[in-house]
């Protein structure tokens, strides 16, 4: 089936410790997309990246990282610089770079620091 | 201003009614439209694009008011699952990938 993973769907962590969340996607398509959301607030873009090997920072990219090192592959890691990191973590991608197209979303990461 | 918003509800109706949704965007450059829908605690998903002529999806129906800057979305016969929040999102600009969600109006149906 074509789709968007993402693994873990639930993940704890030590406060001052560093995690990679996992997106993968084989629909083909050429831009991805990391969001988190937190309690009645929309979607905030935290990385995008348009084409492999290159990637923007979005509206909330302090503390986080991320990478394209293949055109299926997005991860996100989020540092001990994050200062609130505890949310849900969304991936996303889109068929065509660089014209607004529709995103579809991974099931979604909630990631807890205690 | 906030770019997107939404009366976030919730919008409490019995099966069967017809429920209107109402959205207003900021930046007059946005092209492109969207509804999406999501379940508690889970990743939103497309309901439908928005497009200048409106358009309609069996009993969902959306409209664009480019000159007043609101989307709508209209659900007509309501049912148990259509209970759910829906978002409004618009592009950030002119031809542009980023997209701009709305915080959501949450709908219950009850039976």
């Amino acid at each position: 089936d074509g789709g968007i993973t993402q693994s873990p769907k639930y993940l704890f962590r030590k406060e001052g410790q560093n995690v990679t969340l996992s997106c993968e996607q084989n629909l083909n398509h050429d831009a991805m997309y990391w969001y988190r959301q937190d309690p009645g607030q929309g979607l905030r873009l935290i990385y995008y990246s348009q084409i492999v090997n290159d990637f923007q920072k979005g509206d909330i990219a302090e503390g986080y990282s991320v990478s394209r090192e293949k055109k299926e592959s997005f991860p996100l890691t989020v540092t001990s610089a994050q200062k609130n990191p505890t949310a849900f973590y969304l991936c996303a991608s889109s068929g065509q770079r660089g014209i607004t197209d529709t995103q579809y979303f991974g099931p979604g990461t909630r990631l807890t620091v205690l | 201003r906030k770019e997107v918003e939404q009366d976030p509800g919730p919008f409490n109706v019995p099966e069967g009614a017809t429920v209107a949704f109402n959205c207003t965007y900021s930046n007059s450059a946005s092209q492109s439209f969207f509804w999406y829908r999501q379940d508690c605690r889970k990743e939103p998903k497309l309901l439908m694009s928005v497009y200048s002529s409106g358009n309609e999806d069996g009993r969902f129906t959306a409209q664009l008011n480019r000159a007043s800057q609101y989307i709508s979305l209209l659900i007509r016969d309501s049912k148990l699952s259509d209970s759910a929040t829906y978002l409004c999102v618009v592009n950030s600009g002119y031809n542009t990938d980023k997209l701009i969600f709305g915080t959501g109006t949450r709908l219950q149906v009850f039976p």
